[in-house]
């Protein structure tokens, strides 16, 4: 059974910092990885997408890795912002399963 | 429509009561997840649609949960004598198509408090 686990579960950093979350995953048979932001009391904006074959994507500030095969991704956010301060949540789409397993989450906050 | 669309935003029911949920897909997309959040605690899959294909149930966490999704655009998820441990805020989300390394996109929620 695939689980996703998440380090740190909170963070805290002053604006302007560069900051990497982690996403572990146990099973690396997988189609994609999606990173995901939640702010308080909304649902998930998607972020980024990593196809499988693929090691990384970037989006601004914004870039996610992958290295499928040990069960890791990393989203790295450049010069935080106040504004960046949400959950982020990465979730992994198995090949063998329709729904998308998520991780718990890291509570990210950026103070100015 | 511009995104998923989910209603009611807030429901306040009493212990006992069914209550029903309704998720409005992205038009176009035929993968529609039903997802359940508790304070605090991550994303519980509930159910998935694939098409005109059988849904996958695994996730409903007894018979007191069921949905369906009409001409595979609507969703309702309906909850049945509510308990009080079924408050949460539940997520609907679509995608293009199912696991096939598609974006999937998510409404804002319904939170469902039980008294």
């Amino acid at each position: 059974k695939q689980e996703v686990t998440q380090i740190p579960a909170a963070l805290s950093v002053p604006e302007g910092e560069n900051l990497v979350l982690n996403c572990s995953f146990t099973d690396s048979a997988i189609y994609n990885l999606q990173w995901f932001r939640q702010d308080p009391g909304k649902g998930l904006t998607s972020l980024l997408l990593i196809q499988s074959s693929q090691r990384e994507q970037t989006s601004g500030r914004l870039n996610a890795s992958l290295d499928k095969s040990s069960g890791r991704s990393t989203l790295y956010i450049a010069a935080s912002q106040p504004g960046d301060s949400a959950t982020y949540l990465c979730a992994v789409n198995p090949n063998y399963g329709q729904n998308f397993v998520f991780g718990p989450g890291t509570r990210l906050s950026v103070l100015p | 429509g511009a995104g998923v669309s989910q209603s009611p935003s807030n429901k306040v029911t009493e212990k006992g009561k069914d209550v029903e949920l309704r998720c409005d897909p992205i038009s176009g997309h035929t993968a529609l997840y039903w997802y359940r959040q508790s304070l605090g605690q991550g994303l519980e899959f509930l159910i998935y649609f694939q098409g005109n294909s059988a849904p996958d149930k695994s996730g409903l966490p007894s018979d007191r949960f069921s949905a369906e999704r009409t001409g595979g655009s609507v969703s309702t998820l309906t909850i049945q004598r509510t308990q009080q441990e079924d408050s949460a805020v539940y997520l609907c989300a679509s995608s293009l198509v199912g696991y096939s390394g598609n974006t999937i996109y998510f409404g804002e929620g319904s939170w469902l408090t039980v008294v």
